[in-house]
């Protein structure tokens, strides 16, 4: 069975874009959510979605978004990037919310 | 604020000798705890987890103890291997069922 993949793994952008970033869960999972890792923060949970509804949010501004599809995959939109938005962005799925979380291999984001 | 930490962010252990990694969590409500794993250039992934009603679990090679009166997590290798070089992360979920996450000790075994 394949496991999470995120796509693009790298991107470069410049401050002020936007990003959108993308997650396919493992298959027959319905539940995803995202995280946001750096150096000086951790790992810090941005949202997760369950039947393309968002289920949970963490402290992020209201410059991240998400949205999740029909078919499990999940998107993540980061508008008016900022330096610090620099992170490595995982995504996690599992077969339902509160199940074991399997992670991607992320997407490193550099903002510049 | 309440928060998962990490005693140490860094640990140095033989070969073959078996690690304790240690982590500190503040809110007592907190029902459900993980410890991960993440190895350079990967996501994190999940070594064993523990509910509240338990003071320790077992997995492969792998122990976690929880101490509700202390509110302390520890996760233990036994016979620690080249492979188990990673960085490791303690993570409680409140009641809100969000992960926290601790900020992660990084593992080197020595060989």
């Amino acid at each position: 069975k394949a496991g999470v993949t995120q796509t693009p793994r790298y991107l470069i952008k410049t401050r002020g874009q936007q990003v959108t970033l993308s997650c396919s869960p493992i298959s027959g999972h319905r539940s995803v959510s995202w995280y946001q890792q750096t150096p000086g923060q951790g790992l810090q949970f941005l949202f997760e979605y369950f039947s393309e509804t968002q289920r949970n949010k963490g402290n992020f501004p209201g410059r991240f978004s998400g949205r999740q599809f029909s078919n499990s995959r999940s998107e993540m939109n980061v508008s008016t990037l900022e330096l610090g938005d620099s992170a490595l962005y995982l995504c996690a799925s599992s077969l339902a919310v509160m199940d074991e979380q399997y992670f991607g291999p992320g997407t490193r984001l550099t903002v510049t | 604020g309440e928060s998962v930490g990490l005693h140490l962010p860094t640990l140095s252990v033989q070969e073959g000798d078996n690690s304790i990694i240690n982590c500190a969590y503040s809110n007592s409500a907190s029902d459900y705890f993980i410890w991960y794993k993440q190895e350079s250039g990967k996501g994190p992934q999940f070594i064993i987890d523990i509910r509240s009603n338990m003071d320790k679990r077992q997995g492969q090679r792998v122990t976690v103890l929880l101490n509700k009166t202390v509110k302390h997590l520890s996760l233990q290798i036994a016979a620690t291997q080249p492979g188990d070089s990673a960085v490791y992360f303690c993570a409680e979920e409140g009641l809100d069922y969000k992960l926290s996450f601790g900020a992660g000790t990084t593992v080197t075994v020595r060989a």
